[in-house]
């Protein structure tokens, strides 16, 4: 059971520069999480997602765009690439009651230079 | 003021102690409350979720004050292993996660 898969794990990127970070999980959860976590700092929402098709801004959407096609998968597009979007990012899932533990995946360092 | 605040410490310990600290959260309408661990900038994970009437794992004891609206975590007889950041995590509603910053504990040989 892989849970939560996110890739790449590390990347580097330069101003300007495109990305998608994918995230994919197997647990059939409907509610999916893009974090990001700033050095000594708690994790801000990004983007979520209740279900496919269906997605919504966090407290730090500016700057991103996700898509929801699929159940599995819940993609994070950086457009354009800036220094302040340095930070690890986390995907994560849960099953929506409220009551039972969020999955994450393994986090992608990304650097923006 | 923020959803979810704690203190960041870092809590020193020496091998076999306890320790304890605290989290408080803003809206009285949160419905469940969680402690997570996330070790060097890893992945964060369930720790132990808390319960109104307060819960034990082994070492590792959880209380919820709704009243004064924050939960706690006590640690006993403390292991290098359990050097860690611990998130406290409150849940509004079905999907809304609120995060602290986590409180950082280093045990000492």
């Amino acid at each position: 059971n892989a849970g939560v898969t996110q890739t790449p794990k590390f990347r580097i990127l330069k101003i300007g520069q495109s990305m998608t970070l994918q995230c994919t999980q197997d647990m059939n959860h409907n509610y999916m999480y893009w974090y990001r976590q700033d050095p000594g700092m708690g994790l801000k929402l990004i983007y979520y997602s209740v279900g496919a098709g269906i997605t919504d801004k966090g407290e730090v959407p500016n700057g991103y765009n996700v898509s929801r096609s699929t159940t599995e998968d819940f993609p994070l597009r950086l457009e354009l690439a800036a220094p302040s979007q340095t930070s690890v990012y986390f995907c994560a899932s849960t099953d929506g009651t409220g009551m039972t533990e969020a999955f994450f995946g393994q986090g992608t360092r990304l650097t923006v230079v | 003021r923020k959803e979810v605040e704690q203190d960041p410490g870092p809590f020193n310990v020496p091998e076999g102690a306890t320790v304890a600290f605290n989290c408080t959260y803003s809206n009285s309408a949160s419905q469940s409350f969680f402690w997570y661990r996330q070790d060097c900038r890893k992945e964060p994970k369930l720790l132990m979720s808390v319960y109104s009437s307060g819960n034990e794992d082994g070492r590792f004891t959880a209380q919820l004050n709704r009243a004064s609206q924050y939960i706690s975590l006590l640690i006993r007889d403390s292991k290098l292993s359990d050097s860690a950041t611990y998130l406290c995590v409150v849940t509004l509603n079905d999907y809304k996660l609120s995060f602290g910053a986590g409180t950082t504990v280093t045990v000492r040989a």
